[in-house]
C-alpha cells in the first residue's frame, strides 16, 4: 500500500480565496508530482520536483505554486482560487531508478470546486 | 511531440477478456506502462514493459508490444465487475529524469 497522503480530500471554496493542498510521502522518493485530472479524466502534470530545492513546471499551465522544503511534504498553492481552478488534484512521487522504470505512486487525490 | 492514444470506453461482460488499446508516437520511449484508476481514488500501477520485450504476463493480465507499430495492448482475461475502472496508458523515455506521458484513459465498464 502506498504510503502518500493528501489533504483535505474535499474542499469548497469561494472565488478568490487563498489555498494550499498538501502531499506528503513516507517511502522517501526524491521525485513528486502534481497532476490535474479533467472530469474527462484525462491527466495534466503540472508542477514536478527532483528533490528539495527543485521545482519545474509541467506541461499544463498553471496559475499554482509548489515549494519543496522537505523531502516528504509537496504542497501546491493557488494564490487567488477560481472557478476555472475547480478539478481534481492528484499528488504522486517515485524514485530515483537505475533501471529508469518510472514507478508513481499516487495519493488519493483533493477535489476542489471554486464558487 | 509525444502523444499516447487509447479509445475512450470499453463495456464487457463478466467472464469476458478485455483488451485495451494504446498507441504511441514516441519512438525513444523505453517503458510503457498500464496503470488503473478505480473510483475516487489515484492511479496504481498494474504492470509495465520494457521496449526490448514482445510481450508480458501476470497472472489475469497479459502486455502486447508492437514496437514497429508503437502499439500496446492490456489483455485482461476472465473480467470481474472488480477490474471496473479508468486504465491509462503511459510511456517514459530512457532518463530517470524523464516524466510520464498518459493516455487519456480508456474506461473499462463490467457488467454481470
Amino acid at each position: 500500500e502506498a504510503d502518500i497522503y493528501q489533504t483535505p480530500r474535499y474542499l469548497v471554496i469561494g472565488t478568490g480565496k487563498k489555498i494550499t493542498l498538501e502531499c506528503s510521502q513516507t517511502m522517501g522518493h526524491d521525485k513528486m508530482y502534481w497532476y490535474q485530472q479533467d472530469p474527462g479524466m484525462e491527466l495534466h502534470l503540472i508542477h514536478y520536483s527532483y528533490g528539495v530545492n527543485s521545482t519545474e513546471k509541467g506541461d499544463l499551465s498553471s496559475e499554482s505554486t509548489v515549494s519543496r522544503i522537505r523531502t516528504e511534504h509537496f504542497p501546491l498553492t493557488l494564490e487567488s482560487a477560481r472557478p476555472s481552478h475547480t478539478s481534481q488534484y492528484l499528488c504522486a512521487s517515485s524514485e530515483f531508478s537505475s533501471a529508469y522504470v518510472d514507478e508513481q505512486f499516487f495519493g488519493p487525490g483533493t477535489r476542489l470546486t471554486v464558487l | 511531440g509525444e502523444d499516447v492514444e487509447q479509445s475512450l470506453f470499453l463495456s464487457v461482460r463478466e467472464g469476458d477478456s478485455s483488451v485495451i488499446n494504446c498507441t504511441y508516437t514516441d519512438s525513444s520511449s523505453t517503458y510503457l506502462y498500464w496503470y488503473k484508476q478505480e473510483p475516487g481514488a489515484g492511479l496504481q500501477l498494474l504492470t509495465y514493459i520494457f521496449s526490448n520485450m514482445d510481450m508480458k504476463q501476470d497472472q489475469r493480465l497479459t502486455v502486447l508490444l508492437n514496437k514497429k507499430d508503437k502499439h500496446l495492448s492490456l489483455r485482461i482475461a476472465d473480467t470481474q465487475t472488480g477490474d471496473s475502472a479508468i486504465y491509462f496508458c503511459a510511456e517514459s523515455r530512457n532518463s530517470g529524469y524523464s516524466t510520464l506521458t498518459f493516455g487519456k484513459g480508456t474506461m473499462l465498464l463490467v457488467s454481470p
